[in-house]
């Protein structure tokens, strides 16, 4: 049981490249999110996904797109990486049964 | 967006020493959440609150959803040096799927 999986853990871009951060979770969670972490900014939610086949924007969306691919996978894309976009990205599942939230150990992102 | 303000931002104590940190929202949440975060790792979930009032434990962690619903606190008792970290606020209003961050606490233990 390895909760909330994600790859790669660290990743260089250079501007306009794209790339996709992948998340898998094994804890049969029905609602997933992609964050941000950025220094002094705490945790903002770019994307998530309530079921599989439904996404929705979060606070920070612009300059990304997600996919929820099943119900175990919940990917998060950067068409054309941006130096603003150099963050630590977190994938989170949330249990339906107590609403908490538990997160992955974070994709540490650089954009050049 | 919203955003909780968490406070203080940042503590400096001597090991033994207890900890308050809180949070507080102009809006009301229906769940808080606490976590903690190492250096290089996840947040990891420490204590959930679900009621007004309610006082939960966990270990030398005790946290207390406030009775306005716009505020919680987290107290650590008789730090020990591995409790060093950033702690995270976070909350639900409604019944959306949005969660809601502080911009964390961050405990420096002084062994």
């Amino acid at each position: 049981n390895a909760g909330v999986t994600q790859t790669p853990k660290f990743q260089v871009l250079k501007t306009g490249q794209s790339m996709t951060l992948q998340c898998a979770q094994d804890m049969n969670h029905n609602s997933m999110y992609w964050y941000r972490q950025d220094p002094g900014m705490g945790l903002r939610l770019i994307y998530y996904s309530a079921s599989e086949g439904t996404t929705d924007k979060g606070e920070v969306p612009n300059g990304y797109n997600v996919s929820r691919l099943n119900k175990r996978e919940f990917s998060l894309r950067l068409e054309s990486a941006a130096p603003s976009q150099t963050s630590v990205y977190f994938c989170a599942g949330r249990a339906a049964n107590t609403g908490e939230l538990f997160f992955g150990e974070g994709s540490r992102l650089t954009v050049l | 967006g919203q955003q909780l303000n968490q406070s203080p931002q940042s503590m400096f104590i001597q090991e033994g020493e207890d900890v308050s940190m809180n949070c507080t929202s102009s809006s009301i949440f229906n769940t808080w959440l606490w976590y903690k975060q190492d250096p290089g790792e996840g947040p990891v979930l420490l204590i959930a609150l679900y009621k007004a009032g309610e006082l939960t434990s966990n270990g030398r962690l005790t946290a207390q959803f406030g009775i306005t619903r716009k505020d919680s606190f987290l107290n650590i008792s008789a730090s020990i040096p591995s409790d060093v970290g950033i702690y995270f606020c976070a909350g639900q209003r409604g019944t959306g799927n949005q969660f809601y961050f502080g911009t964390g606490t961050s405990l420096t233990v002084i062994p």
